[in-house]
């Protein structure tokens, strides 16, 4: 069975700052991961997705991930904070052939501070 | 191209009624699946449909849910005899018929029993 561990549930960071959301998961196979945003009231938007190829991925709004197979981790930065990024950020594996559901970490709320 | 769309986006019921959550998917894709958030939470998988097939019901609750997804309209979640345990926001979401390829999340329901 796949999981995925967000270690903070809160991270603050001011405005300029380096971005770091950590996510580490378990799959049995190798894992397809993702990172979605959720601003307040809204669905998820994908911010960034790897599948297979460069394990270094960038997506939208600057933000980039890096998949490490030893560490089984796949963590979201960004160099520089903007007040625009205060949302909550989940991390998300998906494994099986032909059943692509995604399992969720509990997610990570970021606070940008002026 | 219209985005993943849900209705209603609120949906207040007292306990005992029925609640209908519909989803329609963007145009042109076949796969939806069915997301609970409770609060404070991430999401967790429900069900994964293509039209006229329930492909993995693993995350359902074993009574008084049930989804559809047929040939034509959008796709049903229901829940019957609603408790207070059942408040949360539902998201669906649709992705092509193509491997890995991205989940787009529409913008949810948030269902209030009383």
């Amino acid at each position: 069975a796949q999981s995925v561990t967000q270690l903070g549930s809160h991270v603050s960071v001011s405005e300029g700052a380096l971005v770091l959301l950590r996510c580490n998961y378990s799959s049995s196979v190798p894992p397809y991961l993702f990172w979605y945003v959720q601003y307040p009231n809204q669905g998820l938007q994908l911010l960034l997705k790897y599948t297979t190829g460069a394990t270094l991925v960038k997506g939208i709004n600057g933000f980039e991930a890096e998949f490490k197979k030893s560490e089984t981790s796949f963590h979201l930065t960004k160099p520089s904070a903007h007040m625009s990024d205060a949302a909550e950020y989940f991390c998300a594996v998906s494994e099986s052939f032909g059943n692509e559901k995604l399992t969720f970490g509990t997610g990570t709320r970021l606070t940008i501070i002026p | 191209n219209a985005g993943v769309m849900q209705n209603p986006r609120h949906l207040v019921r007292r306990r005992g009624q029925e609640a209908r959550l519909r989803c329609s998917p963007m145009k042109g894709h076949s796969h939806v699946y069915w997301y609970r958030q409770l609060p404070e939470e991430g999401l967790k998988f429900m069900v994964y449909l293509q039209k006229e097939n329930i492909i993995d019901e693993s995350g359902m609750p074993k009574e008084r849910f049930s989804a559809e997804f047929p040939k034509e309209g959008p796709s049903i979640l229901r829940i019957q005899q609603v408790v207070r345990g059942d408040s949360a926001a539902y998201f669906c979401a649709s992705s092509p018929p193509v491997q890995y390829d991205e989940q787009f999340f529409g913008p949810g329901t948030r269902l209030t029993v009383l």
